[in-house]
């Protein structure tokens, strides 16, 4: 089975830089995805990490450790409209159709 | 431009009454998944289709059927409504994998629909 930990909530400035953190214990690993969600509205695709290192795209990056099972996003220059929930999906390995979220983060930014 | 919709959008019912969500997609996916999402928990998964005439339980599957008659639909059915199934459900698609470079098939979820079970 799949077990993700990421922390309930985070408060940021507006400007400043945050991590949001995701660990993961799996029976089978075959990457794993960051989405974001607006209150009230669908999760949408942010990144995918599938090798070891850090994926940047623009203010956000992703960085990815296997073998410590870890992963994080990280937000720059946060802007308010970065206020949403964070949500880390892991793929299954023998059933790679399909992927596992966890909780989210939400994460509040404030002026 | 392809995209998922879901109907309808809010729903209210009462309990032990037969409910069916619709999930439409024009990407023309193969994968397609049910979620449903309650404050304090991230996404569940219902159930879940790799392709026509294919389906499969996820972890909360009690209570919820789908059936797969075509690659653009997957129709969810809560064959008597409970108050325990008051949620906000996703429907979600995807390419198969075996593609894995760029984005990993990632999920492009539909807006959702309001469930209150009275």
């Amino acid at each position: 089975g799949q077990n993700i930990d990421q922390p309930t909530e985070m408060t940021a400035t507006e400007g400043a830089i945050v991590q949001i953190n995701c660990t993961y214990q799996t029976s089978g690993f075959n990457g794993l995805f960051w989405y974001q969600q607006h209150a009230g509205e669908a999760p949408t695709f942010l990144s995918y990490n599938v090798l070891d290192g850090l994926e940047e795209k623009g203010r956000f990056s992703s960085f990815l450790s296997r073998s410590k099972g870890y992963s994080y996003l990280l937000l720059k220059e946060l802007q308010m409209k970065d206020s949403a929930s964070y949500l880390c999906a892991v793929r299954h390995n023998t059933n790679a159709g399909k992927s596992t979220f966890g909780d989210g983060t939400t994460l509040t930014v404030k002026p | 431009d392809a995209e998922i919709t879901q109907s309808p959008r809010h729903k209210i019912t009462e309990t032990g009454r037969q409910v069916t969500l619709a999930c439409h997609q024009t990407w023309n996916h193969n994968n397609m998944f049910w979620y449903r999402q309650d404050l304090g928990h991230g996404l569940r998964l219902i159930h879940y289709s790799y392709g026509v005439q294919d389906t499969n339980k996820g972890e909360v599957s009690d209570g919820y059927s789908v059936s797969r008659s075509n690659t653009e639909d997957l129709p969810l059915t809560l064959e008597s409504a409970a108050s325990s199934q008051t949620s906000v459900y996703f429907c979600a698609s995807s390419t198969a994998p075996g593609n894995l470079g760029g984005r990993g098939n990632e999920q492009f979820f539909g807006p959702g629909t309001r469930l209150t079970v009275l």
